[in-house]
């Protein structure tokens, strides 16, 4: 199975910062690569798939890039509405797996 | 809109039995593959399990095989996991995720999710 690194585990920034957070996989996974964001409570939401491209209705201050095995997901200009917790996931193998998560707080 | 409802989910005894349902609307669910995706206590996300179009195929996670099976009732836009045999371990937030495929058929994302549904694994 592929695993997936996550770092950091989790963060805590301000309103207007901008964060980074990594994923590494433990083989190449193409560019099939996606990012989830997870609020307590509420379904998760996909944000970004193929590594870097935007799902419609997502704010374009969430931007992924990467290829091969090292992946990254940034947001600009954080917003008090982006706290909880963002995953990245593989679709390049069955089964699907997802990294460990990053909880961001505001 | 699309919408995923799960249910189903509740307390079970260690070697109970459970059967989560996810009802799907907004869209052809005959079209889609879908997925089951679990959240355990403080722990990320994990997925469960996968079904084709026509459930000619599924696929699960090596930790539930043999004690997990799924199916699907189109013409019910229905999902069904069946859970067999629940440890401890299985306790969390089940989720039902709608899978499309894109990159040719070679990849896929979890575009569409329900709010999920709590199984309770304890004695």
């Amino acid at each position: 199975d592929i695993q997936l690194a996550q770092s950091p585990s989790s963060l805590s920034a301000s309103v207007g910062d901008r964060v980074t957070i990594t994923c590494r996989a433990s083989q190449t996974i193409n560019t099939y690569l996606n990012w989830y964001q997870h609020i307590p409570g509420k379904a998760p939401r996909l944000l970004i798939y193929e590594t870097s491209n935007l799902f419609p209705g997502v704010p374009s201050r969430f931007r992924g890039a990467g290829s091969g095995t090292g992946f990254t997901l940034t947001i600009s200009n954080l917003q008090p509405e982006d706290f909880g917790s963002y995953y990245c996931q593989q679709s390049f193998t069955t089964p699907r797996t997802f990294g460990g998560g990053t909880k961001v707080e505001i | 809109e699309v919408r995923l409802v799960e249910s189903g989910g509740g307390l079970v005894q260690p070697g109970g039995s459970l059967r989560l349902s996810c009802e799907g609307s907004g869209f052809t669910f005959s079209e889609y593959w879908m997925s089951w995706v679990r959240q355990t206590p403080g722990k990320g996300l994990e997925w469960v399990a996968n079904i084709r179009q026509d459930g000619s195929r599924t696929s699960l996670v090596d930790s539930v095989k043999g004690r997990f099976t799924l199916s699907r009732d189109n013409a019910k836009s229905s999902l069904f996991l069946y859970m067999y045999n629940l440890r401890p371990e299985d306790t969390g937030v089940y989720y039902c995720a709608r899978e499309s495929l894109y990159c040719g058929g070679d990849c896929s994302m979890f575009n569409s999710w329900g709010q999920g549904t709590l199984v309770t694994v304890s004695s």
